[in-house]
């Protein structure tokens, strides 16, 4: 167990329906990471929050939004969905920048 | 970020030694070599770091020439639970609170009986 959590586990919706992924880090971390997994491309980091601001982005659609709130847990906004979003998306927190990345379980998305 | 190169696959059997070597021609100078490994639908876990020379915790042991050029994750006397994908990384020194992971295509371990 990492102690990062993440919720739902599973996810089923259909094409063009918005979802909202939540991430809570692991007491006393203040960056949180959001990462997508899907057979054919790897895993794609997406985007990260430290203390509430955004510091760094990666390959993330401009259909997704992330945000950190105060008390630090994350949520991963997901709209107008295609069945190419179908995939595990992770979330991940660390202390700062530089220390080792702890990840959650996962959220597994299925579009359909 | 520096690109890295590692072998897509291996195979070994339960109770052998593992290395698998990354290539990492670009690597800064400040810049550290990761590993971590994952299990099937499982996020990626932190198995060890170095800078350089050699590294060993309770799970693995890491080499880096001193070129720093290449990395192997050397895992000793491994079991069936030990397949997974390892991924290396070389991951920049904290700047403030930026860390941007980047993972290749890792190397999938198949460890048989």
């Amino acid at each position: 167990d990492s102690g990062v959590t993440q919720t739902p586990k599973h996810l089923i919706t259909a094409t063009g329906q918005r979802v909202t992924l939540r991430c809570s880090p692991r007491s006393g971390d203040l960056s949180v990471y959001w990462y997508q997994q899907s057979l054919d491309q790897g895993l794609q980091f997406l985007i990260q929050y430290y203390n509430g601001e955004e510091r760094a982005k990666g390959n993330i659609l401009e259909r997704f939004s992330a945000q950190q709130f105060p008390d630090l847990h994350s949520e991963l906004n997901l709209s107008s969905l295609e069945l190419g979003d179908s995939a595990l998306y992770f979330c991940a927190s660390s202390q700062g920048g530089q220390e080792t990345q702890y990840f959650g379980p996962g959220t597994r998305l299925l579009v359909l | 970020l520096a690109k890295t190169t590692q072998p897509i696959s291996m195979d070994s059997y339960e109770g052998q030694e593992v290395n698998i070597t990354c290539s990492h021609n670009n690597i800064a100078t400040n810049d550290y070599i990761t590993w971590y490994q994952q299990f099937p639908s499982q996020g990626p876990r932190f198995i060890i770091q170095g800078y350089k020379t050699k590294v060993t915790n309770e799970v693995a042991s890491l080499f880096i020439p001193a070129d720093r050029k290449s990395s192997t994750l050397s895992l000793p006397r491994v079991s069936l639970s030990d397949t997974a994908v390892y991924y290396c990384l070389v991951v920049p020194p904290f700047s403030g609170g930026y860390n941007k992971l980047i993972f290749g295509a890792g190397t999938r371990l198949a460890v048989h009986p």
